[in-house]
């Protein structure tokens, strides 16, 4: 059974600084996808960033990258030059490649940036 | 371009009872999933469409079904509601172009009472 673990229930980090977010995952497949999803208040989920496993190189998106280490089965985010606009639970999500394209999730991370 | 859409907003039902919820796709998407959010949790996978037929499904009784239609619009419709069935209902569209990119729709927040 494929399982996402985030290990840190909820962060904080001081405006304009640095945080990084956990997550890692379980799967005996070799092909898939890995994301992080926003979800403010509002409640509207919104996709950060995704990373092709196939892809030795880290994605990154504006002031969001990622560390992803195959071997560790390791996915972090990390966000810099972190803005209140940022505070919202954060989903880490994987998917196997195939024609179900089924996202599981982990429980979330709720970050709270501070002014 | 006209993002996922979701209705209602909230709606309330009582146990028992059968609710239809309602969800349009992005423009130029053809796949249409379903996530059930309890409160606290990540979602879970009800299951999901693809040019209106049923593909995949999550570990979800046979109670919870669904439709797509022509326009690739979306219906989940659950019957004899329980109580544990309260939660923030996500519809996701994906295109064929761009695989496991899934854009969402603002949800719909189903009350059993």
């Amino acid at each position: 059974a494929q399982t996402v673990t985030q290990s840190q229930p909820e962060m904080s980090v001081q405006e304009a600084e640095t945080v990084t977010l956990s997550c890692t995952y379980d799967t005996s497949e070799s092909n898939y996808y890995l994301f992080w999803y926003k979800q403010p208040p509002s409640r509207q989920m919104i996709l950060v960033i995704r990373q092709e496993a196939y892809k030795q190189q880290n994605a990154t998106e504006n002031r969001f990258s990622v560390n992803f280490q195959k071997a560790a089965k390791s996915f972090s985010l990390k966000i810099s030059d972190s803005q209140l606009g940022d505070t919202a639970m954060y989903f880490c999500a994987f998917a196997v490649a195939g024609n179900n394209r089924k996202l599981i999730w982990g429980l979330g991370t709720s970050l709270a940036v501070n002014p | 371009e006209t993002g996922v859409t979701q209705s209602p907003t909230h709606l309330i039902k009582t146990r028992g009872q059968q609710v239809t919820l309602r969800c349009s796709s992005q423009s130029g998407h053809n796949t249409v999933s379903w996530y059930q959010q309890a409160l606290g949790q990540g979602p879970q996978f009800i299951f999901q469409y693809y040019r209106e037929e049923e593909n995949g499904r999550g570990n979800f009784p046979p109670r919870f079904s669904g439709l797509q239609f022509p326009n690739y619009s979306s219906e989940l419709n659950v019957n004899a509601l329980e109580l544990d069935d309260s939660a923030l209902y996500l519809c996701a569209s994906s295109s064929s172009g761009r695989q496991y990119e899934q854009y969402f729709g603002p949800g719909t927040r189903l009350t059993v009472t």
